[in-house]
């Protein structure tokens, strides 16, 4: 069973450009979850994504969208991009465990640095 | 708001000591408690959690205690390995929140042989 496989590995972008990452989820999962990491610090929460819809987000501006498809994969979208955008971009699928509890799983992450 | 907080790293040991990486939090509710480890270029991997209080989870060696009294999830560990090294994260998901996590900024654990 694959897990949660994400793509590019890395990726190098100017700034002003605009960026598209993509996760597979686990097979099963139904829910994706985006997540910031900057060097150094914990991962921040960008937004979830559940029958094709942003359920919730956290703090990030309009700049970063997203898109979930029929098959639950995900795409993240990031315009305009700033330096401080450089940082490894994690996708965590999930699903509805017993008792409205849930179990996220990482992928691997895409490195993205701006230049 | 929720909140992590977690010791800080780098925490350096030598191999088959006793590890234990402090860890309380701040939310509204009662949330579940999440330990993750990052091994270096990698992704994160759940390595155990609790979802209520006085529960303890465990894995590969390590146990955490979910304290709700004091609101701490400390993570033990008995004898670490070299292959032990890696950032632990502490995290916590609100009830009611389809599982979102909030991570506190990770302790780097380096052991030495």
């Amino acid at each position: 069973d694959a897990g949660v496989t994400q793509s590019p590995t890395h990726l190098i972008k100017t700034r002003g450009q605009q960026v598209t990452l993509r996760c597979s989820p686990k097979s099963g999962h139904d829910t994706v979850s985006w997540y910031q990491q900057a060097l150094g610090q914990g991962p921040q929460f960008i937004f979830q994504y559940y029958e094709e819809e942003e359920r919730q987000r956290g703090n990030f501006p309009d700049r970063f969208s997203g898109h979930q498809f029929p098959n639950y994969s995900s795409e993240l979208n990031v315009n305009a991009l700033l330096l401080g955008d450089s940082a490894l971009y994690l996708c965590a699928s999930s699903w509805q465990l017993a008792g409205n509890s849930y179990e996220q799983y990482f992928g691997p992450g895409t490195r993205l640095t701006v230049t | 708001g929720d909140s992590v907080t977690q010791m800080e790293g780098p925490v350096t040991l030598s191999e088959e000591a006793f590890l234990t990486i402090n860890c309380t939090y701040t939310a509204t509710g009662y949330p579940s408690l999440f330990w993750y480890v990052q091994y270096p270029g990698e992704g994160l991997q759940l390595l155990l959690k609790a979802t209520k209080a006085d529960d303890k989870g465990s894995n590969k060696g390590f146990e955490a205690t979910y304290r709700k009294e004091t609101t701490s999830f400390h993570l033990e560990k008995g004898s670490v390995q070299v292959s032990d090294s890696a950032v632990y994260f502490c995290a916590l998901s609100d009830r009611g929140s389809w599982g979102k996590l909030q991570f506190g900024a990770g302790t780097q654990v380096v052991v030495t042989p």
